[in-house]
């Protein structure tokens, strides 16, 4: 399966700031997918990029909130916009399998307190 | 709306027996399952999955066994090891490649040496 490295794996922000968050996989893939898990909650789909096109958000995520980035088939950045506590969370990259898209492997997540 | 459920937060297990993992489901369009396996700091890796033609899977110790009619999935872990201490995480999706998981909250099982 993929290895996905995301960076950074933790860090500290102030209310209002904004932080980019990048995703690197060791192979090409189609696409790729933004997973947010807050805190005590399940895993949940923020957007789908896709290369050379919009990402696609899932219902309760904006664009101007979480804009993405999808430059080639192994790099993706997700940033949380002027953020509030509420954005406390780990944020993952996946990529699909090779069994499926739907098998995912993740990268070890980004965790973020906002202060 | 949480359409996967794990209503039990935490599990306790002695070494060497079975480990159950149960997760409800609500939506019926659902037709595959997996579970994932998170340790702290790291993402989660996948597990085990199953169609939902399918009422049964097994890979080794793992085992999962769904229940479309109760809409119920369980892991079985025989025998259960000190390792497998865990976040356990039951996903769903629905028909197609789109890489949507609908995720529970996770279930932590703790194996007693």
């Amino acid at each position: 399966s993929a290895v996905i490295s995301q960076k950074p794996s933790r860090d500290i922000c102030q209310r209002g700031t904004s932080l980019t968050i990048q995703c690197q996989v060791d192979s090409q893939v189609t696409m790729m997918f933004w997973y947010r898990q807050q805190p005590g909650q399940s895993l949940t789909l923020i957007a789908t990029a896709n290369q050379g096109s919009e990402a696609t958000y899932e219902s309760g995520f904006v664009i101007d909130k979480f804009p993405i980035s999808r430059p080639n088939l192994t790099f993706s950045t997700l940033t949380v916009s002027n953020m509030s506590p509420e954005d406390s969370s780990i944020y993952l990259c996946s990529v699909g399998g090779i069994s499926g898209a739907n098998v995912l492997t993740f990268g070890a997540g980004s965790r973020l307190t906002v202060l | 709306d949480q359409q996967v459920k794990q209503n039990s937060p935490s599990l306790s297990v002695q070494e060497g027996r079975i480990s159950i993992l149960n997760c409800d489901y609500t939506n019926s369009m659902f037709d595959y399952f997996l579970w994932y396996k998170k340790y702290p700091a790291e993402g989660p890796t996948f597990l085990i999955s199953i169609s939902s033609i399918k009422d049964k899977n097994e890979d080794g110790r793992f085992t999962v066994f769904l229940n479309k009619s109760a809409k119920h999935l369980s892991l079985h872990i025989v025998p259960s090891q000190p390792g497998d201490s865990a976040v356990y995480f039951c996903a769903a999706s629905g028909t197609g490649n789109t890489g949507k998981l609908i995720f529970g909250q996770g279930t932590t099982l703790q194996v007693k040496p």
